[in-house]
C-alpha cells in the first residue's frame, strides 16, 4: 500500500469547516483512499473513503486531486466532539491486507 | 453501529499470571484483527485472521497468541504477562460486502 504524508496537527474554530490534508504521491490506480479517526484512546472510527471522485456523506466530504497524489478531508461545521486523531490510509479496496495506521493529524476544535 | 465486543475493558494483572483478552463480533465478518496502542502512540498491528482456523502475525512482533476457531470470536492470549506488556489492546473485523474495519471499545492492560 502507499504511503500517506499527514501534518502532526491542525487547530479548528469551532463550528468553521476543518481541511486536513494528505499527500499519497506513489498512490497506485486501483488503490483507495481511506479516512479513520480515533477519539481519545476509542477504538478508531470509519468516515469515508474514495477513489477518484469527490465523496460527501453525512459526516464529511472527500476531495481527491485529479492526479489523485493528494486529497482532503473536510468537516464542514467541526463542533468540539470532533476533536481527534484522523488517519488518512491508502490501500487496494476488498483486499485482504490490513489497515496500517500511520501516526495521523491531531486535530483540536477550539471553542 | 458495529457489533464488535471486548472484554475485559480494564484489567491490571501481577508478573506471570496468564491472561485472555477476548473479542466478538455479530456480524458475520470473517476478517479480523487485533492493535496494539500506547497512549497518545501510533496503532501496530499485531495480529490477524482471514476466517476461521486462519491466523497471521502483524507488523509488530507481539509475544501474545491468537485462535480463530469460530467466525464471531477472535481472543489473543498471553502465557505471562509482563510489565512490557501494558497497553491498550483493540479488535476491530472487516465484512466482505463494505470494505471498512469496525473497531471494539479497546482493552487497557496494566501488568504491575
Amino acid at each position: 500500500d502507499a504511503k500517506t504524508t499527514q501534518p502532526p496537527s491542525m487547530d479548528c474554530a469551532e463550528g468553521r469547516a476543518a481541511n486536513l490534508p494528505c499527500n499519497h504521491s506513489t498512490i497506485s490506480g486501483n488503490e483507495y483512499v481511506y479516512w479513520y479517526r480515533q477519539i481519545h484512546s476509542q477504538g478508531p472510527q470509519y468516515i469515508i473513503h474514495g477513489l477518484k471522485n469527490n465523496e460527501t456523506n453525512e459526516m464529511a466530504s472527500l476531495i481527491i486531486t485529479e492526479d489523485r497524489k493528494s486529497s482532503t478531508l473536510i468537516l464542514p461545521h467541526a463542533t468540539l466532539r470532533d476533536t481527534a486523531v484522523y488517519y488518512c490510509i491508502v490501500r487496494v479496496d476488498s483486499g485482504n491486507t490490513p489497515l496500517v495506521f500511520g501516526k495521523g493529524t491531531r486535530l483540536s476544535v477550539i471553542a | 453501529e458495529a457489533d464488535i465486543y471486548q472484554t475485559p475493558r480494564y484489567l491490571v494483572i501481577g508478573t506471570g499470571k496468564k491472561i485472555t483478552l477476548e473479542c466478538s463480533q455479530t456480524m458475520g465478518h470473517d476478517k479480523m484483527y487485533w492493535y496494539q496502542q500506547d497512549p497518545g502512540m501510533e496503532l501496530h498491528l499485531i495480529h490477524y485472521s482471514y476466517g476461521v482456523n486462519s491466523t497471521e502475525k502483524g507488523d509488530l512482533s507481539s509475544e501474545s497468541t491468537v485462535s480463530r476457531i469460530r467466525t464471531e470470536h477472535f481472543p489473543l492470549t498471553l502465557e505471562s504477562a509482563r510489565p512490557s506488556h501494558t497497553s491498550q489492546y483493540l479488535c476491530a473485523s472487516r465484512g466482505q460486502v463494505v470494505d471498512t474495519q469496525y473497531f471494539g471499545p479497546g482493552t487497557r492492560l496494566t501488568v504491575l
